[in-house]
């Protein structure tokens, strides 16, 4: 059975400061997603990482993929108040026969302070 | 814009009744959409695949009776809470994969049910 771990579980962070959020899985999966959950909101789509070694950015976050470690990292660079939120990983089970069934971690609570 | 829609996004109904929440697929046919339940301060977890023409397939420890899921055409997918109790209060959010050929999966807004 997948599992996902993600770690920390909760981050305070001040404006400006760069941090790490870790995502490992217990089974081989080709597949990993990062997305972002607003208080009361549903998920929107941040990554989408399919390879060993990618690496995305989009502004001040930035995603990685080791899958012979099963780790992923997301990256923040110098963090302002708006990227205060919920960050999930997400993995498809390997040779699921197609189907795009997702594991989701526990998420990261991010607080970004002023 | 939106790519999944849901409907309704807020609803409290006493316990014993029934409610149904649709999943719509704004800009394609979806043969595949997936039901999600989250609790308070919880992560997401995986209800039922639903499937267009065929019966949905159901995770470990979901009662297919409680939840049920119609797929009733490529663009939408109800799910049917039936004599809901006040443990089924819940964050339900449907999701379709938007690009079959990475997986990435479009959530809905998603629907807070609460059951008094």
């Amino acid at each position: 059975e997948l599992k996902v771990e993600q770690n920390p579980l909760f981050l305070s962070m001040q404006e400006g400061k760069n941090y790490t959020i870790y995502c490992n899985y217990s089974t081989t999966s080709d597949r990993l997603y990062w997305y972002r959950q607003d208080p009361g909101k549903s998920l929107e789509s941040l990554f989408v990482l399919l390879s060993n070694g990618a690496v995305k950015q989009e502004g001040r976050l930035m995603a990685s993929l080791d899958t012979k470690a099963r780790l992923s990292t997301l990256h923040i660079t110098a963090a302002v108040h708006d990227l205060s939120a919920t960050y999930f990983c997400a993995v498809t089970p390997f040779n699921q026969g197609g189907s795009e069934k997702l594991v989701f971690g526990k998420g990261t609570k991010l607080t970004v302070n002023p | 814009g939106a790519v999944v829609s849901q409907h309704p996004s807020r609803v409290i109904c006493k316990s014993g009744t029934s409610v149904k929440i649709e999943c719509r697929s704004l800009d394609f046919q979806a043969t595949t959409m997936f039901w999600y339940r989250q609790f308070p301060k919880q992560s997401l977890m995986l209800m039922a695949t639903s499937n267009e023409g065929s019966k949905a397939t159901y995770e470990q420890g979901v009662e297919k009776d409680k939840f049920l899921i119609n797929h009733a055409s490529l663009t939408l997918s109800t799910l049917t809470v039936t004599s809901a109790h006040p443990e089924d209060s819940s964050f339900y959010i449907c999701s379709v994969v938007r690009r079959p050929a990475t997986g990435e999966q479009y959530f809905g807004p998603g629907t807070r049910l609460t059951v008094t």
